[in-house]
């Protein structure tokens, strides 16, 4: 069982400030997906990450992906409140998803 | 290209009732899985289907089962419903099984009463 472990579980910060979670697991995967997922909808997927060391960037969201494909992290830069959500990892090929970081981001 | 969609958006369901989950894939999607949500849980693999066949499932009881129609389409259907049956039921479709994105419908919200 490939278990995903994310943190912190929620975060609540001001507009304008820096963040960082984590997904972390004791297995390796062939690739890690993250998804944010807003109330009343379905997760929407953010990015695939699937070499060892990848760094993605998606505006002001930067993932990478552990140089032992054991780990990853999202880090958002200046944050708005429109970042505001519960951000998933998932584990691609098990279906396997973590319990998720729930954002706040204050105005 | 119309997303996934699911009905009902919202249930309420008795202890030891049946219920049926309905979802509609995205145009030209073969594959459907489905999740369960419970308040404050990343989504739980149930299991999914590929071309009208179960392709994979998780770990859940035979009491959850499901189907997939010739035109993609899927339903998932509890029996002998439990009160830790109510959550959010997500489905999600995609074009075939290994690594393709996933497109997620919003949800269908069961309360188990």
């Amino acid at each position: 069982t490939q278990l995903l472990e994310q943190s912190p579980q929620f975060l609540s910060i001001q507009e304008g400030e820096n963040l960082t979670v984590y997904c972390n697991s004791s297995s390796v995967f062939s690739s890690l997906q993250w998804y944010r997922q807003e109330p009343g909808e379905g997760p929407v997927l953010l990015v695939t990450v699937v070499t060892g060391g990848e760094v993605k960037k998606l505006k002001r969201l930067t993932f990478q992906f552990g140089d032992a494909r054991k780990d990853s992290s999202l880090h958002i830069t200046a944050a708005q409140p429109g970042d505001t959500g519960l951000y998933l990892c998932a584990g691609w090929g098990d279906m396997r998803f973590g319990a998720g970081t729930r954002l706040t981001v204050k105005p | 290209e119309t997303g996934v969609t699911q009905s009902p958006t919202h249930l309420i369901k008795t202890r030891g009732q049946q219920v049926t989950l309905r979802c509609s894939s995205q145009s030209g999607h073969n594959t459907v899985s489905w999740y369960q949500q419970a308040l404050g849980q990343g989504p739980q693999f149930i299991f999914q289907y590929y071309r009208e066949e179960e392709n994979g499932r998780g770990n859940f009881p035979p009491r959850f089962s499901g189907l997939q129609f010739p035109n993609y389409s899927s339903e998932l259907n509890v029996n002998a419903l439990e009160l830790d049956d109510s959550a959010l039921y997500l489905c999600a479709s995609s074009l075939r099984t290994g690594q393709e994105t996933q497109y997620f419908g919003p949800g269908t919200r069961l309360l188990v009463l």
